[in-house]
């Protein structure tokens, strides 16, 4: 497809339980981001990532949260034991530069934590 | 740190009628964002505003940074049901303008009823 691909779509799972979300940006976009949002709230910048090094992890709310992009493609964001306030959408973007202000955004990954 | 409130929070009209939206930061704006999320979707990208006084518009929409660079505004002519959506405003979070660690508003919520 063209634009950013994220899997899955909809995540449910026990709390305590680990959690992988992936994102597939566009093709030849060097810049991912991660963003996540929570009902009623805009997306909070979790991560970003320059090719396969992790440029700013500063939105990371805690250890538990760990991103990889290790071929500079693909990206998935981890999770840890998994907490009910963890429930969220998880965005994924990307974009070819960073200078230009236009993320593509990919549908996200709705994680509900039970 | 910088806060974004939109206002409304939400917003009914006639297709056909003109409406504005509102973005207020708590501190100077270095590059103002809008995006466009439908329910459920990931962000669409509308326009970037960096210098004050800036306005741009892409076919019935457009939007303006104040002289302050404090506030922006999204006006949007003649609605039509295609611009119903959530409605976000966005703000680098950094002073030295990255372009990616944005920090959003709540949104506003845009119903054009036929």
């Amino acid at each position: 497809g063209a634009g950013v691909s994220q899997t899955p779509s909809n995540k449910v799972t026990e709390k305590g339980k680990y959690v992988e979300l992936r994102c597939d940006p566009i093709s030849g976009h060097t810049a991912l981001y991660w963003y996540r949002q929570s009902l009623g709230q805009g997306p909070e910048f979790l991560i970003y990532f320059q090719g396969t090094g992790a440029a700013d992890d500063s939105g990371l709310p805690n250890d538990r949260f760990f991103a990889v992009r290790p071929e500079g493609s693909v990206s998935t964001l981890k999770i840890q034991r998994t907490e009910r306030g963890d429930s969220a959408m998880y965005l994924c973007a990307s974009s070819l530069h960073t200078d230009t202000g236009e993320l593509f955004f990919g549908e996200g990954s709705r994680l509900t934590v039970l | 740190s910088q806060e974004l409130e939109q206002s409304p929070q939400s917003l009914i009209v006639q297709e056909g009628k003109n409406l504005t939206i509102n973005c207020t930061s708590s501190k100077t704006l270095y590059g103002l964002y809008w995006y466009k999320q439908k329910y459920g979707e990931g962000l669409i990208f509308l326009m970037m505003l960096q210098k004050g006084g800036e306005e741009k518009s892409h076919e019935k929409i457009t939007a303006k940074l104040d002289e302050k660079k404090q506030q922006s505004s999204l006006h949007i002519t003649a609605s039509q049901p295609s611009h119903a959506g959530i409605y976000l405003c966005g703000a680098d979070k950094d002073s030295g303008g990255s372009n990616y660690k944005l920090t959003f508003g709540k949104g506003t919520l845009l119903t054009v009823n036929p």
